[in-house]
C-alpha cells in the first residue's frame, strides 16, 4: 500500500513565522502535490513537483515556497505566515503509469495561524 | 472556464439503500476521471476511476458511470452502511502532459439509521 506521511496532524503558529511543513511518500513515486482544502472552495493546488528539484506552480502559489531535495520528501514553506493561510494542508502523490492519475493522499495537517 | 462540480451539497441516505452521487464536468478534454472519499479527519482516499473510452466501471459495491454526451459522472453505492459516511469528491484530468487533476467541491454523504 501506498503511504504518504505528513509530519505533524496539527500545528499553531503566529503571524510572522516561517513554516515548514513536510510530507514523505514510500513508493517511489515522480509526483508529489500540496493542497491546502477550505469549507467552500475544496481542494485547492499550491505547488506540484514531477522530479527532484523540479517545482511548478498550482492555482495559488502566492505565499507559499516548495522544496523538493530527495524523490520522496516534498516540502511546503510558508516564508511569512499569516491568518489567512488558516488551513487544511494535504500532500498528494502519484506514479503516471498506463494513463492513470490516481493521487495518495496524506493524513493531512491542519495549521492553525494566530 | 474549467470545472468540477457536483449537484448536491450533502445527501441523505436511508442505511441499506443505495446512494447516487452526481457531478457535472464542464471540460470535454477530460479524458479520465476518479471518485474520492474523505473521511472526518482524514485525507481524501482514492475509491474507484474511469477513464473516457468506458461508461461504466464497477468496484466492490461501488459503479461509476460516465456518460460524455452531458458531461456527467455519477457514483453509486449499493446497500449504503454508516462506514459510507464522508465527503465524496469527483476529479478529472484532463488530455494534457501533466498529471494535475481538478478537485470537485464535494458532496456530504449522511447514512440515516
Amino acid at each position: 500500500d501506498v503511504k504518504v506521511t505528513q509530519s505533524s496532524r496539527y500545528l499553531v503558529k503566529r503571524t510572522g513565522e516561517k513554516v515548514f511543513l513536510e510530507c514523505v511518500q514510500d513508493m517511489d513515486h515522480e509526483n508529489m502535490f500540496w493542497y491546502r482544502q477550505d469549507p467552500g472552495l475544496g481542494l485547492r493546488l499550491i505547488y506540484f513537483s514531477y522530479d527532484v528539484k523540479m517545482k511548478e506552480k498550482g492555482d495559488i502559489p502566492e505565499g507559499y515556497s516548495v522544496s523538493r531535495e530527495k524523490k520522496e520528501r516534498f516540502s511546503l514553506i510558508l516564508e511569512s505566515a499569516s491568518t489567512n493561510q488558516t488551513s487544511m494542508y494535504l500532500c498528494a502523490s502519484s506514479l503516471s503509469k498506463g494513463g492513470r492519475y490516481e493521487q495518495y493522499f496524506g493524513p493531512g495537517t491542519r495549521l492553525t495561524v494566530t | 472556464g474549467e470545472s468540477v462540480g457536483l449537484h448536491l451539497p450533502t445527501l441523505s441516505v436511508q442505511e441499506g439503500d443505495n446512494s447516487i452521487i452526481n457531478c457535472a464536468y464542464s471540460n470535454s478534454a477530460s479524458d479520465y476521471f476518479i471518485w474520492y472519499k474523505q473521511e472526518s479527519g482524514k485525507g481524501p482516499q482514492f475509491i474507484i476511476d474511469i477513464r473516457s473510452n468506458m461508461d461504466k466501471r464497477q468496484g466492490q459495491r461501488v459503479t461509476v458511470l460516465l456518460n460524455k454526451t452531458v458531461k456527467h459522472l455519477s457514483l453509486q453505492i449499493a446497500a449504503t452502511q454508516p462506514g459510507d459516511s464522508a465527503v465524496y469528491f469527483c476529479a478529472e484530468n484532463m488530455r494534457r502532459r501533466d498529471d494535475k487533476i481538478i478537485f470537485g467541491k464535494g458532496t456530504r454523504l449522511h447514512i440515516l439509521p
